[in-house]
Formats: structure tokens, C-alpha cells, sequence
């Protein structure tokens, strides 16, 4: 059964760097069918989609975080993490890591069938 | 970027009755790239659907989806206590995730 977990800081103060880490059990994440994924979720509000990173390094972000964000993968660990610089409190939120899929041969279904329980992170001076 | 509107905001039903939740993106997108999912309080989004109309492993058939091009739909046939909860629609398309605001069914 694969499982995510997030863990980090539960607080970081403005302007800093936001570093959360996500480590995969019962699957790894260097098979090459997954994307690894960051999604965000305000309290009371929508997910928001962050970024992901797959087996080649290749990564993705939402523009609306404006090149603040960062993803990287440790295949020795087996876990992936997401940076986050100068936060605001508009960073606010619980952040999930989760494993999305690009399935093949046809049709190419795109989704994330694997989530973390969540880790709230406050940002407060 | 596709911006997915959901509506409802809130859907206020009886438990047995039938919800129906609407999910429109702003432009034509790809039904294989159309998810839906549901969060209950406290809890990590659960996957639903894939691809339109693929319920997920698991997942009771009374949870139906269907839709194409702008307007897709998410149906819950017959209430159980349990599926009120927010529901999400999502897209993936130019290497970008983009989800909806979300649908609460609540309990009436």
C-alpha cells in the first residue's frame, strides 16, 4: 500500500523559505510512471496546485507562486520536497504531497490517486 | 490558463436524494483530463473520478460523471450520509493542474 507523509516546520516567519518534505513508502519514487506533487489548500478555501517533479528532474509549477516555488526529489531517501521562499501570510495553508499518473497506452488519463494526510504550515512573525 | 467554475457554491439535499454538480472550464479541454474529487473535513481529497466518466478503484456506482468540451457534470444518484462532503473538479493540460472552487453538498 503506498503512502505519502509530510513533514516540517509547523511555522515559518515571513520572508523566509518555506521547506516541506514528503517521503513515499510501499512505492518509490523513482519509477518512472509518477509525477510527484505539491498542492496547497487555505483554510476554508480551494486546493491550489503547486508543482510536481518526475523521475527525469523535469518540473512544473503553478506562475501564479512566480518562480518562489521549488521541487526536488532524493531517489537515496525516497522522498520529495518543496521550497518555498519568501512567504507571506498569504502562504498560509496545508500543504499535500500526493502521487499523480499520466496513464498509457490510451487514454491518457491524468489525475492524483495517492495523498498525504496534509501538513498545516502558519506563516507568522 | 483554464479556470474551472464550479456550481453550486453549496447543494442542500436530503440524504436518498440526487446531486448534481457542474464543473465549466473556461475553454475546450480534454475529457481524459477532467478528475473529480472529495474532501470531507480534516481529510486529504479522495479521487473519484478519471477521465470524465472512470470511476476510481473503490468507488460506489452510485457516484457517476459524464460530460465534454466546457460542461462536465458529477452526479451522486441516491444520497448516503456519508458523501456529503466539498467535491473537486480538476484539469490537466500544458503541463498545469488547475481545480476547481469546489461544490459542498450539505445535509438539508
Amino acid at each position: 500500500q503506498v503512502q505519502l507523509q509530510e513533514s516540517g516546520p509547523g511555522l515559518v516567519k515571513p520572508s523566509q523559505t518555506l521547506s516541506l518534505t514528503c517521503i513515499v513508502s510501499g512505492d518509490s519514487v523513482s519509477s518512472g510512471r509518477y509525477f510527484w506533487t505539491w498542492i496547497r489548500q487555505p483554510a476554508g478555501k480551494a486546493l491550489e496546485w503547486i508543482g510536481r517533479i518526475n523521475l527525469s528532474g523535469t518540473t512544473n509549477y503553478n506562475p501564479s507562486l512566480k518562480s518562489r516555488a521549488t521541487i526536488s526529489v532524493d531517489t537515496s531517501k525516497n522522498q520529495f520536497s518543496l521550497r518555498l521562499s519568501s512567504v507571506t501570510a498569504a502562504d498560509t495553508a496545508v500543504y499535500y504531497c500526493a502521487r499523480a499518473i499520466l496513464t498509457s497506452p490510451l487514454p491518457y488519463y491524468y489525475y492524483m490517486d495517492v495523498w498525504g494526510r496534509g501538513s498545516t504550515v502558519s506563516v507568522s512573525s | 490558463e483554464i479556470v474551472l467554475t464550479q456550481s453550486p457554491g453549496t447543494l442542500s439535499l436530503y440524504p436518498g436524494e440526487r446531486a448534481t454538480l457542474s464543473c465549466t472550464t473556461s475553454q475546450s479541454v480534454s475529457s481524459a483530463y477532467l478528475a473529480w474529487y472529495q474532501q470531507k473535513p480534516g481529510q486529504a481529497p479522495r479521487l473519484l473520478i478519471a477521465g470524465a466518466s472512470s470511476r476510481a478503484t473503490g468507488i460506489p456506482d452510485r457516484f457517476s460523471a459524464s460530460g465534454s468540451g466546457t460542461e462536465f457534470t458529477l452526479t451522486i444518484s441516491s444520497l448516503e450520509p456519508e458523501d456529503f462532503a466539498v467535491y473537486y473538479c480538476q484539469n490537466y493540460g500544458s503541463s498545469l493542474v488547475t481545480f476547481g472552487g469546489g461544490t459542498k453538498v450539505e445535509i438539508k
